[in-house]
Protein backbone atom coordinates (compact mmCIF):
# COMPACT_ATOMS: atom_id res chain seq x y z
CA UNK A 1 0.00 0.00 0.00
CA UNK A 2 1.61 3.46 -0.89
CA UNK A 3 2.26 5.61 2.11
CA UNK A 4 -0.34 8.68 0.55
CA UNK A 5 -2.47 8.55 -2.34
CA UNK A 6 -4.68 10.98 -4.28
CA UNK A 7 -6.48 10.59 -7.30
CA UNK A 8 -4.31 11.43 -10.31
CA UNK A 9 -7.78 13.28 -11.86
CA UNK A 10 -8.05 15.33 -14.26
CA UNK A 11 -11.13 17.07 -12.44
CA UNK A 12 -12.68 18.87 -14.86
CA UNK A 13 -15.42 21.19 -13.45
CA UNK A 14 -17.29 24.37 -14.69
CA UNK A 15 -15.99 27.61 -12.85
CA UNK A 16 -18.50 28.70 -9.77
CA UNK A 17 -18.06 25.00 -8.58
CA UNK A 18 -17.25 23.42 -5.37
CA UNK A 19 -14.40 21.31 -5.90
CA UNK A 20 -13.27 18.15 -3.51
CA UNK A 21 -9.76 17.03 -3.74
CA UNK A 22 -8.61 14.19 -1.16
CA UNK A 23 -5.75 11.85 0.39
CA UNK A 24 -5.76 9.19 2.42
CA UNK A 25 -2.78 7.52 4.00
CA UNK A 26 -1.31 4.70 5.81
CA UNK A 27 0.89 6.43 8.48
CA UNK A 28 -0.70 7.03 11.46
CA UNK A 29 2.12 9.31 12.88
CA UNK A 30 1.96 11.70 9.97
CA UNK A 31 0.45 14.79 12.46
CA UNK A 32 1.07 17.79 9.52
CA UNK A 33 -0.93 18.13 6.57
CA UNK A 34 -0.57 20.47 3.77
CA UNK A 35 -1.67 21.31 0.59
CA UNK A 36 0.37 22.65 -2.48
CA UNK A 37 -0.70 24.17 -5.72
CA UNK A 38 1.79 23.62 -9.00
CA UNK A 39 1.72 24.50 -12.01
CA UNK A 40 3.35 22.85 -14.82
CA UNK A 41 7.14 22.76 -14.66
CA UNK A 42 7.19 25.29 -11.43
CA UNK A 43 7.79 24.44 -7.66
CA UNK A 44 4.93 23.18 -5.67
CA UNK A 45 3.44 26.59 -3.80
CA UNK A 46 2.20 26.07 0.07
CA UNK A 47 -1.66 27.21 0.19
CA UNK A 48 -2.24 25.76 3.37
CA UNK A 49 -1.40 23.19 6.68
CA UNK A 50 -3.29 21.91 8.97
CA UNK A 51 -1.60 20.29 12.60
CA UNK A 52 -3.54 17.06 13.99
CA UNK A 53 -7.72 16.89 13.08
CA UNK A 54 -9.65 19.37 12.24
CA UNK A 55 -11.17 22.19 9.77
CA UNK A 56 -9.51 25.52 8.56
CA UNK A 57 -10.54 27.67 6.09
CA UNK A 58 -8.95 30.44 4.61
CA UNK A 59 -10.58 32.43 1.90
CA UNK A 60 -12.52 30.32 -0.74
CA UNK A 61 -10.27 27.29 0.10
CA UNK A 62 -11.17 24.69 3.29
CA UNK A 63 -8.81 21.98 4.23
CA UNK A 64 -10.25 18.97 6.68
CA UNK A 65 -8.19 16.21 8.42
CA UNK A 66 -10.14 13.27 9.78
CA UNK A 67 -6.91 11.58 11.34
CA UNK A 68 -9.64 7.98 12.59
CA UNK A 69 -9.80 7.79 8.78
CA UNK A 70 -6.91 8.72 7.68
CA UNK A 71 -8.47 11.11 5.38
CA UNK A 72 -7.59 14.78 3.97
CA UNK A 73 -9.76 16.99 1.67
CA UNK A 74 -9.11 20.68 0.10
CA UNK A 75 -12.57 22.19 -0.52
CA UNK A 76 -12.22 24.87 -3.29
CA UNK A 77 -15.60 27.26 -3.15
CA UNK A 78 -16.44 29.47 -6.56
CA UNK A 79 -13.61 28.14 -8.41
CA UNK A 80 -12.33 29.90 -10.67
CA UNK A 81 -9.97 29.40 -14.33
CA UNK A 82 -7.03 30.53 -12.25
CA UNK A 83 -7.36 27.62 -10.45
CA UNK A 84 -6.45 25.05 -12.93
CA UNK A 85 -3.32 23.07 -11.57
CA UNK A 86 -1.96 20.00 -10.23
CA UNK A 87 -3.02 20.21 -6.29
CA UNK A 88 -0.57 18.20 -4.16
CA UNK A 89 -1.04 16.82 -0.52
CA UNK A 90 2.00 16.22 1.82
CA UNK A 91 2.50 15.20 4.86
CA UNK A 92 5.04 14.83 8.06
CA UNK A 93 5.17 13.25 11.35
CA UNK A 94 5.46 15.48 13.96
CA UNK A 95 9.15 15.89 14.06
CA UNK A 96 10.45 19.62 12.82
CA UNK A 97 12.05 19.52 10.02
CA UNK A 98 11.09 15.77 9.19
CA UNK A 99 10.53 15.43 5.34
CA UNK A 100 7.31 15.96 3.28
CA UNK A 101 5.53 12.82 1.85
CA UNK A 102 3.78 13.88 -0.97
CA UNK A 103 0.49 12.21 -2.95
CA UNK A 104 0.86 12.31 -6.70
CA UNK A 105 -1.37 15.00 -7.30
CA UNK A 106 -4.78 15.85 -8.84
CA UNK A 107 -4.81 17.75 -12.24
CA UNK A 108 -8.12 20.18 -11.87
CA UNK A 109 -9.55 22.03 -14.88
CA UNK A 110 -11.82 24.77 -14.05
CA UNK A 111 -13.36 25.52 -17.47
CA UNK A 112 -14.86 29.40 -18.29
CA UNK B 1 7.82 37.98 -0.05
CA UNK B 2 10.88 36.10 1.28
CA UNK B 3 11.26 33.07 -1.28
CA UNK B 4 13.33 30.16 -2.30
CA UNK B 5 15.81 30.89 -5.34
CA UNK B 6 17.45 27.88 -6.95
CA UNK B 7 19.62 28.14 -10.52
CA UNK B 8 20.19 27.66 -13.18
CA UNK B 9 16.32 27.30 -14.11
CA UNK B 10 17.83 24.63 -16.98
CA UNK B 11 20.49 22.26 -16.59
CA UNK B 12 21.83 20.16 -19.95
CA UNK B 13 24.35 18.32 -19.34
CA UNK B 14 26.11 14.80 -20.67
CA UNK B 15 26.20 11.63 -19.09
CA UNK B 16 28.70 11.22 -16.47
CA UNK B 17 29.25 15.26 -15.71
CA UNK B 18 29.35 16.55 -12.49
CA UNK B 19 26.61 19.02 -12.04
CA UNK B 20 25.60 21.48 -9.04
CA UNK B 21 22.23 22.97 -8.37
CA UNK B 22 22.44 25.90 -6.37
CA UNK B 23 19.91 26.98 -4.22
CA UNK B 24 19.49 30.34 -1.58
CA UNK B 25 17.04 29.44 1.05
CA UNK B 26 14.62 32.11 2.87
CA UNK B 27 17.05 33.72 5.76
CA UNK B 28 15.75 33.06 9.09
CA UNK B 29 15.51 29.04 8.31
CA UNK B 30 17.33 26.39 9.73
CA UNK B 31 15.96 23.35 7.71
CA UNK B 32 16.66 23.31 3.84
CA UNK B 33 15.62 20.16 1.30
CA UNK B 34 16.26 18.67 -2.03
CA UNK B 35 13.24 16.82 -3.57
CA UNK B 36 13.20 15.95 -7.09
CA UNK B 37 10.05 15.20 -9.49
CA UNK B 38 10.71 13.00 -12.37
CA UNK B 39 8.11 14.07 -15.66
CA UNK B 40 4.52 12.83 -14.42
CA UNK B 41 5.43 11.34 -11.47
CA UNK B 42 5.63 12.46 -7.76
CA UNK B 43 7.75 14.46 -5.99
CA UNK B 44 10.40 12.56 -3.86
CA UNK B 45 12.64 13.48 -0.80
CA UNK B 46 15.96 13.37 -1.10
CA UNK B 47 17.90 14.59 1.67
CA UNK B 48 17.10 17.16 4.84
CA UNK B 49 19.91 19.61 6.48
CA UNK B 50 20.14 20.73 9.39
CA UNK B 51 22.83 22.53 11.61
CA UNK B 52 25.26 21.68 9.00
CA UNK B 53 24.96 18.32 8.92
CA UNK B 54 22.16 15.56 6.84
CA UNK B 55 19.23 15.06 9.28
CA UNK B 56 17.69 12.29 6.80
CA UNK B 57 18.36 11.06 3.66
CA UNK B 58 16.02 8.95 1.38
CA UNK B 59 17.58 5.64 -0.95
CA UNK B 60 17.62 7.78 -3.76
CA UNK B 61 20.15 10.02 -1.85
CA UNK B 62 23.27 7.38 -2.57
CA UNK B 63 26.89 8.17 -3.37
CA UNK B 64 26.65 9.69 -6.55
CA UNK B 65 24.64 12.75 -4.47
CA UNK B 66 26.17 15.24 -1.72
CA UNK B 67 24.86 18.20 -0.24
CA UNK B 68 26.85 21.45 1.11
CA UNK B 69 26.69 24.83 2.65
CA UNK B 70 29.32 26.68 1.61
CA UNK B 71 28.45 30.19 3.27
CA UNK B 72 25.72 31.14 5.10
CA UNK B 73 23.57 31.46 2.40
CA UNK B 74 23.86 28.84 -0.30
CA UNK B 75 22.29 25.73 -0.33
CA UNK B 76 24.20 22.90 -3.33
CA UNK B 77 23.15 19.44 -4.52
CA UNK B 78 26.40 17.90 -6.57
CA UNK B 79 25.80 14.85 -8.61
CA UNK B 80 29.18 13.63 -9.15
CA UNK B 81 28.72 11.23 -12.21
CA UNK B 82 24.94 11.86 -14.03
CA UNK B 83 22.74 9.25 -15.02
CA UNK B 84 20.16 9.38 -17.49
CA UNK B 85 17.83 8.30 -15.18
CA UNK B 86 18.59 11.38 -13.29
CA UNK B 87 16.88 13.81 -15.85
CA UNK B 88 14.47 15.51 -13.31
CA UNK B 89 13.29 18.56 -11.79
CA UNK B 90 15.10 19.54 -8.70
CA UNK B 91 13.60 21.47 -5.88
CA UNK B 92 15.39 23.12 -3.30
CA UNK B 93 13.04 23.96 0.62
CA UNK B 94 13.61 25.47 3.13
CA UNK B 95 11.37 25.40 7.02
CA UNK B 96 10.55 27.05 10.18
CA UNK B 97 9.81 24.63 12.26
CA UNK B 98 6.28 24.03 10.90
CA UNK B 99 5.87 24.32 6.77
CA UNK B 100 8.39 23.94 3.91
CA UNK B 101 8.32 26.18 0.91
CA UNK B 102 9.74 25.28 -2.43
CA UNK B 103 11.63 27.58 -5.07
CA UNK B 104 10.75 27.09 -8.64
CA UNK B 105 13.21 24.54 -9.44
CA UNK B 106 16.05 23.40 -11.69
CA UNK B 107 15.09 21.48 -14.81
CA UNK B 108 18.01 18.87 -15.21
CA UNK B 109 18.22 16.95 -18.32
CA UNK B 110 21.35 14.52 -19.01
CA UNK B 111 21.78 13.55 -22.74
Amino acid sequence: QKEVEQDPGPLSVPEGAIVSLNCTYSNSAFQYFMWYRQYSRKGPELLMYTYSSGNKEDGRFTAQVDKSSKYISLFIRDSQPSDSATYLCAMRTNNAGNMLTFGGGTRLMVKP
Amino acid sequence: EPEVTQTPSHQVTQMGQEVILRCVPISNHLYFYWYRQILGQKVEFLVSFYNNEISEKSEIFDDQFSVERPDGSNFTLKIRSTKLEDSAMYFCASSDRVTAFFGQGTRLTVV
